[in-house]
């Protein structure tokens, strides 16, 4: 079975530029969890869906970044302009509706110069 | 609230060591508990749960249990390898599933 996919694996921008992260949930589970991971802050959870509906996205740095999820099997995250303090790993997860278990992408490094 | 505490690493150990990881949480009501690791280069993979008290999770020769009384979820391994280093995460989802709760990662070396 296929793992949940995020591309790109890698990702290298300037400051100031437009950054799109993509995610590919597991098939048939319907939360979805999008973390960034620094060496400075661990592992902070951004935002997470309900059956494609953002329920809490409190943990959002700032307006600069927003997420979608148009449709079960598919989510971004988008960071307009970029700076270098989001250079970060961000992963995605996503899990069944109530389950207690999450699957988690290889994550994304995002490098922002 | 609801919270993880974890053993601060870096932990160093030689082949074949005994390992411990602590962790201790807080939480509301009756949480279900997680070791995920984290290998270079790679995402999160969960590792073993406990899902309600005197549980033990077990894979790969890791053993933690749910231990209610003393709130915590201790990581154990008899004898580790060059292959488990990695970065060892502690974490609980609340009642309901949907939160998630992480520590902040131990980093463990095993050394030949």
């Amino acid at each position: 079975d296929a793992g949940v996919i995020q591309s790109p694996r890698h990702e290298v921008t300037e400051m100031g530029q437009e950054v799109t992260l993509r995610c590919k949930p597991i098939s048939g589970h319907n939360s979805l969890f999008w973390y960034r991971q620094t060496m400075m802050r661990g592992l902070e959870l951004l935002i997470y869906f309900n059956n494609n509906v953002p329920i809490d996205d409190s943990g959002m740095p700032e307006d600069r970044f927003s997420a979608k999820m148009p449709n079960a099997s598919f989510s971004t995250l988008k960071i307009q302009p970029s700076e270098p303090r989001d250079s970060a790993v961000y992963f995605c997860a996503s899990s069944l509706l109530g389950g207690d278990t999450q699957y988690f992408g290889p994550g994304t490094r995002l490098t922002v110069l | 609230g609801n919270s993880v505490t974890q053993m601060e690493g870096p932990v160093t150990l030689s082949e074949e060591a005994f390992l411990t990881i602590n962790c201790t949480y807080t939480a509301t009501g009756y949480p279900s508990l997680f070791w995920y690791v984290q290998y270079p280069g790679e995402g999160l993979q969960l590792l073993l749960k406990a899902t309600k008290a005197d549980d033990k999770g077990s894979n790969k020769g890791f053993e933690a249990t749910y231990r209610k009384e003393t709130t915590s979820f201790h990581l154990e391994k008899g004898s580790v390898q060059v292959s488990d280093s990695a970065v060892y995460f502690c974490a609980l989802s609340d009642q309901s599933g949907n939160q998630f709760y992480f520590g902040t990662g131990t980093s463990l070396t095993v050394i030949p």
